[in-house]
């Protein structure tokens, strides 16, 4: 049984440009989060989706979006890179009313 | 607003030592409470959870955590250090409604000496 599957593992960005990360929740799954690590941090809540809708948000600006599809899958979108957007990007993935997230492998991003 | 906070940000033991890595949490309503662990390059597994039933909750490889009101903290400990024990390890406060999120401490880096 799969867990969570993120896409890419790893890219470069530049500044400016656009960016799109992809996440595939565990079999069963029907709610998917997202997190920013930055080196040396703990990860940062960005958003969760659950039936296609964003049902939370964190403190991040509105170049951070996401969708969700009706197969649960999930994609992350920041426009505008800022170097500061440089992290690993860790998709989690449970069951709505439940708190058993698994998390995927991550995502890590590098702008130049 | 719910916070943790994670007492150290790197501690070091010798092997067959007993680890203490400290957590306190904020939070008006009990929380959840998780404990996870993350390798080099690789994302998060979780250690062990509290969800209100026992205050001494045991988690995988050998980890438990206990759960105190009064001092508001959730310490994870494990009696005897391995070397594979090394990672980083990040304490996590949730509310308990149905689509709440996960708030992370900063982490403490636990290496292990030979």
């Amino acid at each position: 049984d799969a867990g969570v599957t993120q896409s890419p593992t790893h890219l470069i960005k530049t500044r400016g440009q656009q960016v799109t990360l992809r996440c595939s929740p565990k079999s069963g799954h029907d709610t998917v989060s997202w997190y920013q690590q930055a080196l040396g941090q703990g990860p940062q809540f960005i958003f969760q989706y659950y039936e296609e809708e964003e049902r939370q948000r964190g403190n991040f600006p509105d170049r951070f979006s996401g969708h969700q599809f009706p197969n649960y899958s999930s994609e992350l979108n920041v426009n505008a890179l800022l170097l500061g957007d440089s992290a690993l990007y860790l998709c989690a993935s449970s069951v709505q009313g439940t708190h058993g997230y698994t998390f995927g492998s991550g995502t890590r991003l590098t702008v130049v | 607003a719910q916070s943790v906070t994670q007492l150290g940000s790197h501690v070091s033991v010798s092997e067959g030592a007993l680890v203490l890595l400290r957590c306190n949490y904020s939070s008006s309503v009990p929380p959840y409470l998780f404990w996870y662990v993350q390798y080099p390059n690789q994302g998060l597994q979780l250690l062990l959870k509290y969800t209100s039933a026992a205050t001494l909750v045991k988690g995988i490889n050998g980890f438990e955590a206990e759960f105190k009101k009064s001092e508001t903290s959730f310490h994870l400990t494990k009696p005897s250090a391995h070397m594979s024990d090394a990672a980083e390890y990040f304490c996590a406060v949730s509310e308990r409604s149905s689509a709440s999120k996960i708030i992370f401490g900063s982490g403490t880096r636990l290496s292990i000496r030979p």
